[in-house]
């Protein structure tokens, strides 16, 4: 079982510069999440999926961001456009389905937005 | 809403004895309580769940507590080792619901 791959591990762009974040679940998990993790946040959920349905967008700071999950392999979190404040690494994670089921979490992608 | 803090950013302790972390959560019991642990550069991963009606649970020299009246959880790292250095992060849900997490507690084992 390869884990969960996320692509690209780094990512430096400049401010207003599109960033396309990609992520491949563990294969037969049905939730995917969206995490992002800052020193003085913490883990923050972004969004999450269900059988590649969007549930909660809450977490989504802006309309800059918007994430997609066009089937069960795949999913895309996109910045448009990136600013400074955007620096972060962001994890994706995925899971069975159900409650208590445990996250299982990429090793992210540091975003840095100059 | 829901909130979940861990009390220390940072601890350090001597390697062979036990670590113990905390855990504190606001509002309502949650339904469940994981424990998760992050090295450097990577993401965290799964260590243990612990269900609001149950008071313990271990795996191997790990030990978690739920304590509802206290809103609290305990993590233990008995006979500690300085392979157990790292990042510790508690998480709640009320159920079918994601994840909260807390900051994390950075631990350190010195040898």
């Amino acid at each position: 079982d390869a884990g969960v791959i996320q692509s690209p591990r780094h990512e430096v762009t400049e401010m207003g510069q599109e960033v396309t974040l990609r992520c491949k679940p563990i294969s037969g998990h049905n939730s995917l999440f969206w995490y992002r993790q800052t020193m003085m946040r913490g883990l923050e959920l972004l969004i999450y999926f269900n059988n590649n349905v969007p549930i909660d967008d809450s977490g989504m700071p802006e309309d800059r961001f918007s994430a997609k999950m066009p089937n069960a392999s795949f999913s895309t979190l996109k910045i448009q456009p990136s600013e400074p404040r955007d620096s972060a690494v962001y994890f994706c994670a995925s899971s069975l389905q159900g409650e208590g089921s445990p996250l299982h979490f990429g090793n992210g992608t540091r975003l840095t937005v100059t | 809403s829901q909130k979940i803090e861990q009390n220390s950013e940072a601890l350090n302790i001597q390697e062979g004895k036990t670590a113990t972390l905390t855990c504190n959560y606001t509002n309502y019991s949650p339904a469940y309580l994981q424990w998760y642990r992050q090295d450097p550069g990577r993401g965290p991963v799964f260590l243990l769940l612990i269900r609001e009606n149950e008071k313990e649970k271990r795996k191997e020299r790990l030990k978690v507590t739920f304590d509802t009246t206290l809103k609290q959880s305990l993590f233990h790292i008995t006979a500690s080792q300085p392979a157990d250095s790292a990042t510790y992060l508690c998480a709640r849900s009320p159920g079918n619901t994601p994840l909260v997490f807390g900051k994390g507690t950075r631990l350190s084992v010195i040898a």
